[in-house]
């Protein structure tokens, strides 16, 4: 079956680095992604990373994806109190249908 | 370029009140287009896609319907609002034939009393 799953909350210090985890189940996923959410607004996508790469970076975000065992992370360098925000991290499935995880509500303290 | 709107904004509606909300998309053709609720900023549930003009799939069954009667139009239709239905529609759509990223219109809080 299909799941995909994120810690619920992260607290990070403004300056510090964060690192947002998910975990999918969907070997066949082509593509992951991840979305944020500021309150009240729509999902905005961030960035994604084909199956076929390890890494992807664009500018303060860094993308680690480890297909052996299904866990995708996104670093956010030098975090920013305009990050706090819910991301959410989405598989694409063999339906090209996206899973998408339950979203972590990062908040970034001044 | 490609945009998506969704109106209205925010709707208060009550319970037993018709819905219609709509979500249209510009600089495309022939998009998928997705429905999806989130409940209390949390995770996103798909109610509906569609492929094409009046092909719809349902994934979860409930108290909604959606019909797309032109090409890059989508709306999502109640006879009669629970409590439950409460909640932010957002309708997203993609390049079709292709795994290609979904794209997020601003969304539609609603509120039934």
């Amino acid at each position: 079956g299909e799941d995909v799953e994120q810690s619920l909350f992260l607290s990070v210090r403004e300056g510090d680095s964060s690192v947002i985890n998910c975990t999918y189940t969907d070997s066949s996923s082509t593509y992951l992604y991840w979305y944020k959410q500021e309150p009240g607004a729509g999902l905005q996508l961030l960035t994604y990373i084909f199956s076929n790469m390890d890494m992807k970076q664009d500018q303060r975000l860094t993308v680690l994806l480890n297909k052996k065992d299904k866990h995708l992370s996104l670093r956010i360098a030098d975090t920013q109190t305009g990050d706090s925000a819910i991301y959410f991290c989405a598989e694409n499935n063999a339906g090209n249908m996206l899973t998408f995880g339950g979203g972590t509500r990062l908040m970034v303290k001044p | 370029s490609q945009t998506i709107h969704q109106w209205p904004a925010t709707l208060v509606q009550p319970v037993g009140s018709p819905l219609s909300l709509e979500c249209t998309v510009e600089g495309t053709s022939n998009p998928n287009l997705y429905w999806y609720r989130q409940a209390a900023g949390r995770g996103l549930q798909l109610l509906f896609y569609s492929v094409g003009i009046g092909q719809i799939s349902s994934e979860v069954p409930q108290n909604l319907s959606a019909s797309r009667p032109q090409d890059r139009q989508f709306i999502l239709s109640s006879k009669k609002l629970l409590l439950s239905d409460s909640g932010f529609y957002l309708c997203a759509w993609r390049e079709g034939h292709s795994q290609e990223t979904q794209y997020f219109g601003p969304g539609t809080r609603l509120l039934v009393l």
